[in-house]
């Protein structure tokens, strides 16, 4: 049962257009999010976070936007840029001493 | 502050054999995750150890297993390998169970044949 899913496998974008990677979840209980970001041969870096009681974190050129009604959430990258081209794993989890539930992945490609 | 180192990098196994995988954490971390990634599959959570007690479990057969050393190092084993075995093994580390980050190491690369 995936829990956390990332519908598009991959998604290309120009350079200095805004990139949108979508996400989302199934189960409620979910109260904190992350994405990482995976570079081939490395493991996946944290990259930014959200807790369910905000609905946007903004950390530089990158942005994560919860809609929990909808249980989807999304990460913006303005402007986008060739090191971006990675892929990108949405990751969710309760609260309290549960483990992190990661999506399938999105890979992104940046074009100069 | 060394990263999470993990041995092998690469492994070639049979079907049949058995395998085992090393994981050094951040120094000072106690928990130590372990996700096997495989191409539309994403990261999938196998077992979590805390201060040598296994505190989290997924999905997975019994033949994986795991454990973690009073040093926090942690091994995972994988008896009786499948060809479907055949994966990226990744582990991570965290300060702590209630947070979210995560520390990857570089990954072992399983290849069953």
């Amino acid at each position: 049962d995936q829990q956390v899913k990332q519908n598009s496998p991959s998604l290309s974008v120009q350079e200095g257009r805004i990139s949108i990677l979508n996400c989302d979840y199934t189960n409620s209980m979910f109260d904190y999010f992350l994405w990482y970001k995976k570079y081939p041969a490395e493991g996946p870096t944290f990259l930014i976070s959200i807790s369910s009681i905000k609905d946007k974190n903004e950390d530089g050129r990158f942005t994560v936007f919860l809609n929990k009604s909808a249980k989807h959430l999304s990460l913006h990258i303005v402007p986008s840029q060739p090191g971006d081209s990675a892929v990108y794993f949405c990751a969710a989890k309760t609260g309290g001493y549960q483990k992190v539930t990661f999506g399938t992945g999105t890979k992104l490609q940046v074009i100069p | 502050k060394a990263g999470v180192t993990q041995t092998p990098r690469y492994l070639i196994k049979t079907r049949g054999q058995q395998v085992t995988l090393s994981c050094s954490p951040i120094s000072g971390h106690r928990s130590v995750s372990w996700y096997q990634q495989t191409p539309g599959q994403g990261l999938q959570f196998l077992f979590e150890y805390f201060s040598e007690t296994q505190r989290n479990k997924g999905n997975f057969p019994g033949r994986f297993s795991g454990r973690q050393f009073s040093n926090s190092r942690s091994e995972m084993n994988v008896s009786t390998l499948e060809l479907g075995d055949s994966a990226l093994y990744l582990c991570a580390s965290r300060t702590q169970l209630n947070t979210g980050e995560l520390f990857f190491g570089e990954g072992s690369r399983l290849t069953v044949l």
